[in-house]
């Protein structure tokens, strides 16, 4: 079975500074990767996808994320934060030809004035 | 295009109480999921409908639990009795296919079991 891992359920960064998100998978098989964003009082919205393609993957907002096989990682990076970025981000994995996702526990990003 | 409409927004009931929660997705879309929140947790998949069809109930608690998808189209989710372990946000989403990797999802309904 698929699952992944997000170490750190709060991240706190500076206005400005860089946002690392840390999201580790477990998957017998080749999986697909996504990050969603949720905001206050909204449902997820879908960031970005890694599936089999490019291993640097770009979404929106400015994020953007690496698949390292080697690493078993996927995690979420956006050069400089805005107050707006402030949500629970959620990694997720899933297999090929099957859309059902598995979620992390999430990440709550606070960002500093 | 619209997206995907969950009702209500907000529900509060007691213990023992039932409750159902309605979701439309976006017109189209053949697959459709309800997930589960519970606060602190990521959402957990309950059931997954392809068209009118059940494809994944593994994870829903069948006793109390009951979803359908009569036209394939909206969805309704029911849980009777409630416990107070139900207190959760339900997250209706929806994709075009099986397959698609793309879910759309609602704004969920937020239940408070009192």
């Amino acid at each position: 079975a698929q699952s992944v891992t997000q170490l750190g359920s709060h991240v706190s960064v500076s206005e400005g500074a860089l946002v690392l998100l840390r999201c580790n998978y477990s998957s017998s098989v080749p999986p697909y990767l996504f990050w969603y964003v949720q905001y206050p009082n909204q449902g997820l919205q879908l960031l970005l996808k890694y599936t089999s393609a490019a291993t640097l993957v770009k979404g929106i907002n400015g994020f953007e994320a690496e698949f390292k096989k080697s690493e078993t990682s996927f995690h979420l990076t956006k050069p400089s934060a805005h107050m707006s970025d402030a949500a629970e981000y959620f990694c997720a994995v899933s297999l090929l030809g099957n859309e059902k996702l598995t979620f992390g526990t999430g990440t709550r990003l606070t960002i500093i004035p | 295009e619209a997206g995907v409409a969950q009702s209500p927004r907000y529900k509060i009931i007691e213990k023992r109480q039932s409750v159902a929660f309605w979701c439309n997705p976006i017109s189209g879309h053949a697959t459709l999921y309800w997930y589960q929140q519970i606060l602190g947790q990521g959402p957990k998949l309950l059931i997954q409908f392809q068209n009118n069809g059940v494809v994944d109930d593994s994870q829903l608690p069948k006793d109390r639990f009951s979803a359908e998808r009569l036209k394939g189209v909206d969805s309704t989710l029911k849980i009777q009795p409630a416990k107070l372990e139900d207190s959760a946000v339900y997250l209706c989403a929806s994709s075009a296919f099986r397959g698609a990797n793309v879910l759309t999802f609602g704004a969920g309904s937020r239940l408070t079991v009192l």
